[in-house]
C-alpha cells in the first residue's frame, strides 16, 4: 500500500500564483522527500527534510514537516509555466523510498 | 560527472520474451534502486542492490525478475516471460551511500511495452 498520498490530484493556477501540494503518510520516517517528473519524464529531487526539521526552503520552494499529522506541503511560488509538473512526496524509513500517486499541476500562462 | 544513465529509453517486447534493463549509476555510487511506475500512478519499489550484493528484494516478484548489480559493469533489471501486466516505466536510482539522509538520483527510466 502506498505511504504518502498527495492532495490535491490535480492543480490548475494562473502563472504567477503560489502552488500548495500537501502530502500525508502513515508511518514514522526519517525522512520526507519532494521529486517533480515532467511528462514522460525521469524524476528531479528537489529537497530533503528530516524528522526534526520543521520548515526548508530552496529557491522559490517551502517545504513544510509536521510530525505529529504525519504531514508535509511543498509550496512554489510566483509559479511558471516550466513548474508545470506532477509532484511527488516520497518517505524513507532508511534506503527504501515509498511514493504517494503525486499531484498534477498545471500552470495556465 | 554524468548522471544515472538508463537504456534502453523504449523497450518492446511481445509476450513471452525477455526484457533487459541496464542502469549505469552516478559515478561514485555504490548503491542502486530499481523502482517501477504505473501510469498516472506513484512509484513502487522493487529491489535495493549494492555492488554484487542484492540487499533488499521485497518489492520485486518472486518469479521472472531478477537484478544484478556486478562488479564490473551496470545493473541488469531482467523480466524473463513478459507479460502485458508487466508494461510500466522502470526506474533507476542510484546514492553514495545508504543511510536516511541520503538522496537518491534518478535515471530517466526505460519504458517497456508489452504487446
Amino acid at each position: 500500500s502506498q505511504q504518502g498520498e498527495e492532495d490535491p490530484q490535480a492543480l490548475s493556477i494562473q502563472e504567477g500564483e503560489n502552488a500548495t501540494m500537501n502530502c500525508s503518510y502513515k508511518t514514522s520516517i526519517n525522512n520526507l522527500q519532494w521529486y517533480r517528473q515532467n511528462s514522460g519524464r525521469g524524476l528531479v529531487h528537489l529537497i530533503l527534510i528530516r524528522s526534526n526539521e520543521r520548515e526548508k526552503h530552496s529557491g522559490r520552494l517551502r517545504v513544510t514537516l509536521d510530525t505529529s499529522k504525519k504531514s508535509s506541503s511543498l509550496l512554489i511560488t510566483a509559479s511558471r509555466a516550466a513548474d508545470t509538473a506532477s509532484y511527488f512526496c516520497a518517505t524513507g524509513s532508511n534506503y527504501q523510498l515509498i511514493w504517494g500517486a503525486g499531484t498534477k499541476l498545471i500552470i495556465k500562462p | 560527472n554524468a548522471g544515472v544513465m538508463q537504456n534502453p529509453r523504449h523497450l518492446v517486447r511481445r509476450r513471452g520474451q525477455e526484457a533487459r534493463l541496464r542502469c549505469s549509476p552516478m559515478k561514485g555510487h555504490s548503491h542502486v534502486y530499481w523502482y517501477r511506475q504505473l501510469p498516472e500512478e506513484g512509484l513502487k519499489f522493487m529491489v535495493y542492490l549494492q555492488k554484487e550484493n542484492i540487499i533488499d528484494e521485497s518489492g520485486m516478484p518472486k518469479e521472472r525478475f531478477s537484478a544484478e548489480f556486478p562488479k564490473e559493469g551496470p545493473s541488469i533489471l531482467r523480466i524473463q516471460q513478459v507479460v502485458r501486466g508487466d508494461s510500466a516505466a522502470y526506474f533507476c536510482a542510484s546514492s553514495p551511500g545508504q543511510g536516511v539522509s541520503e538522496t537518491q538520483y534518478f535515471g530517466p527510466g526505460t519504458r517497456l511495452l508489452v504487446l
